[in-house]
């Protein structure tokens, strides 16, 4: 059963365009919600996370939108750039976030085209 | 580089051999976790050790067993291997047993033929 649902699978951009990545979850007893960034030939990095008692976080071009209502979160990247191209996963865990907790989402390849 | 290092990179084995994965923690780090990373599953949670202890198992199957030695660098190792084995493992680590974020290796891409 999968409980952190990811879309879409890829995605292009336009330099300088908003790329949004939206997650879905399941199980309301998650209450970290993080997004990784993987280059390819490298492993994940944790890009930015939020947690349920808040409705947004935005860390420079990342923003992270939360709706606990609809179980739904999303990653925005304003001005997306070339450096931006990689595979993003969303994950959701329990217990405050252990690392060890974390169920991911399947990823969406972000192209941003020059 | 997350200073976190994983042999071999790249691993061609055959179906039914056995296979061990090393991983050396960033300095410091006291917990290694370690994934599986495949096309149809995406990225799963395997197992996590915390200063040698067993801390929290994910979907790990019987086959593959992990360890962490009293330097703190961990093995995991897969036995009895499937095609469907065939994935990218990563390591990572953090400072503490609970934390909510870990430094990931560059992985070992595993391909059994």
């Amino acid at each position: 059963q999968q409980q952190v649902k990811q879309s879409p699978q890829s995605l292009i951009v336009q330099k300088g365009g908003i790329s949004i990545i939206n997650c879905a979850y399941e199980n309301t007893a998650f209450d970290y919600f993080p997004w990784y960034q993987q280059f390819p030939g490298k492993g994940p990095a944790l890009l930015i996370a939020i947690r349920p008692d808040v409705s947004e976080k935005k860390e420079g071009r990342f923003t992270i939108s939360f709706n606990k209502s609809a179980k739904q979160f999303s990653l925005h990247i304003m001005d997306s750039q070339p450096g931006d191209s990689a595979t993003y996963f969303c994950a959701a865990s329990k217990y405050g976030g252990s690392q060890g907790n974390l169920i991911f989402g399947k990823g969406t390849k972000l192209s941003v085209k020059p | 580089d997350s200073g976190v290092t994983q042999t071999p990179k790249h691993l061609i084995t055959a179906t039914g051999q056995r296979v061990t994965l090393r991983c050396s923690p960033r300095s410091g780090d006291l917990s290694v976790y370690w994934y599986q990373q495949s096309l149809d599953q995406g990225l799963q949670f395997l197992i996590q050790y915390y200063n040698g202890e067993e801390r929290a198992k994910g979907n790990i199957l019987e086959r593959f067993s992990a360890q962490q030695f009293p330097d703190l660098h961990s093995e995991l190792n897969l036995s009895s291997l499937e095609l469907g084995d065939s994935a990218l493992y990563f390591c990572a680590s953090s400072v503490g047993w609970a934390s909510t974020e870990a430094f990931f290796g560059q992985g070992t891409r595993l391909t059994v033929v």
